[in-house]
């Protein structure tokens, strides 16, 4: 096990540009969230994926999107960026939808 | 709607005392995980402990326990011989039985003074 990686670490986008960050979960994880922690908050949900199905969706528009991969790996893609979407993204995976979920350390993505 | 509340923006200790970071929820299921997690500058989210709503025992892990209300919808964390390597922020966060999400709070900064 090699635990959860994501990258890039940090990330400065355009207004309007389109961002891809990834995440590489440990093996056998089929269960993969994404949060969105902005600057002195908790995370919130974004979606989660279970065996490369969308399995729930918070309060986010469609313009953030995402998919998993049979390797166990994962992205989250935004358009169209906003410069509220500044913040720490954190990926986190488990089995099977147990509650054992294991976090990355996140990408810091500014969009200025 | 599930909500989380931590209402200690900051808090600081003593190295080698005790402290207690506070978390209130709001649920109207009653099957359901509450766990804190700790966030350092590494910012990757830690677990430090979980409690399942249907346990009536306070969990425990080391220098790290609960004080589990059910009733009254509180969950507090205790630490016990605060070292400098806890200085983190704490987040309380709520899932349900079989849920999808965590539901997190807002965050406590704990510093450990020397």
């Amino acid at each position: 096990e090699t635990g959860v990686t994501q990258s890039p670490t940090h990330l400065i986008k355009t207004r309007g540009q389109q961002v891809t960050l990834r995440c590489s979960s440990q093996s056998g994880h089929n269960t993969v969230s994404w949060y969105q922690q902005a600057l002195g908050q908790g995370p919130q949900f974004i979606f989660q994926y279970y065996r490369e199905e969308e399995n729930g969706r918070g309060n986010f528009p469609p313009r953030f999107s995402g998919l998993q991969f049979p390797n166990y790996s994962s992205e989250l893609n935004v358009n169209a960026l906003e410069l509220d979407d500044s913040a720490l993204y954190l990926c986190a995976s488990s089995t099977d939808r147990d509650y054992g979920y294991t976090f990355g350390s996140g990408t810091r993505l500014t969009v200025v | 709607a599930q909500t989380v509340t931590q209402s200690q923006p900051e808090m600081s200790v003593q190295e080698a005392e005790t402290v207690t970071l506070s978390c209130t929820y709001d649920t109207s299921e009653n099957n359901y995980y509450l766990f804190w997690y700790k966030q350092p500058p590494s910012r990757q989210m830690i677990l430090v402990i979980r409690q399942e709503a249907y346990k009536q025992q306070n969990a425990t892990e080391n220098r790290f326990s609960v004080n589990f209300q059910k009733a009254a919808k509180s969950f507090s964390l205790k630490i016990s011989d605060s070292q400098l390597g806890d200085t983190a922020m704490y987040f309380c966060a709520f899932m349900k039985r079989y849920g999808n999400q965590f539901y997190f709070g807002t965050g406590t900064s704990l510093t450990v003074i020397p």
